[in-house]
């Protein structure tokens, strides 16, 4: 069974770009949500998409954005890319309350 | 708005001994989840026990046991005969059940080293 893939691995862009992360979900998992990891603030919630709509949202500024698809896969946008977004991003796929799978995670850094 | 605590940013253990990681939480509801995660140096996010709050037994999966105290708030992980592997960060998160969605409130993380 395929875990949670999260693609690229690796960003490197430059302030004021715009940068799109994938997560695809594990088979059956409707419900994508979104970390950001930094040595500073640790794990913050972005937000959680399930059957493609926004179900929960985090405190971060409209520059993130996200959406997820009919096959549950989903996409993180960050516009205007800022050096303070430079991170660890982590999707997890769930099927219920019980757990969360999570992805290798995505980081990004921001020169 | 629930929070998650942890105290111990490092911890340190023999290898084959056994090591206790701290949490607490603030929180008003009466129906959650905790879990435990694991993060080593591959960064993925690892699901090493979970605990409902209705359930009054303590969760065990093999070498790793909470002791869950629901009035004092308090959710430790116990991890026995401690191995080289299990070197990495702990958090230890919160789920509610009242609210829609999966959100996860993590806690600030404690590094876990086993010594050989």
């Amino acid at each position: 069974k395929a875990g949670v893939t999260q693609t690229p691995r690796y960003l490197i862009k430059t302030r004021g770009q715009q940068v799109t992360l994938s997560c695809s979900p594990i088979s059956g998992h409707r419900s994508v949500s979104w970390y950001q990891q930094t040595p500073g603030q640790g794990l913050q919630f972005l937000f959680e998409y399930f059957s493609e709509t926004q179900r929960n949202k985090g405190n971060f500024p409209g520059r993130f954005s996200g959406r997820q698809f009919s096959n549950s896969r989903s996409e993180m946008n960050v516009s205007t890319l800022e050096l303070g977004d430079s991170a660890l991003y982590l999707c997890a796929s769930s099927l219920g309350f019980s757990g969360y799978t999570f992805g290798s995670g995505t980081r990004l850094t921001v020169v | 708005a629930q929070t998650v605590t942890q105290s111990q940013p490092e911890m340190s253990v023999q290898e084959a001994e056994t090591v206790t990681l701290s949490c607490t939480y603030d929180t008003s509801e009466s129906d959650y989840y905790l879990f435990w995660y694991k993060q080593p140096p591959s960064r993925q996010m690892i699901l090493v026990i979970r605990q409902e709050a209705y359930k009054q037994q303590n969760a065990t999966e093999n070498r790793f046991s909470v002791n869950f105290q629901k009035a004092a708030k308090s959710f430790s992980l116990k991890i026995s005969d401690s191995q080289l592997g299990d070197a990495a960060m702990y958090f230890c998160a919160y789920r509610s059940l009242q609210t829609s969605g999966s959100r996860l409130t993590f806690g600030e993380g404690t590094q876990l080293t086993v010594n050989p």
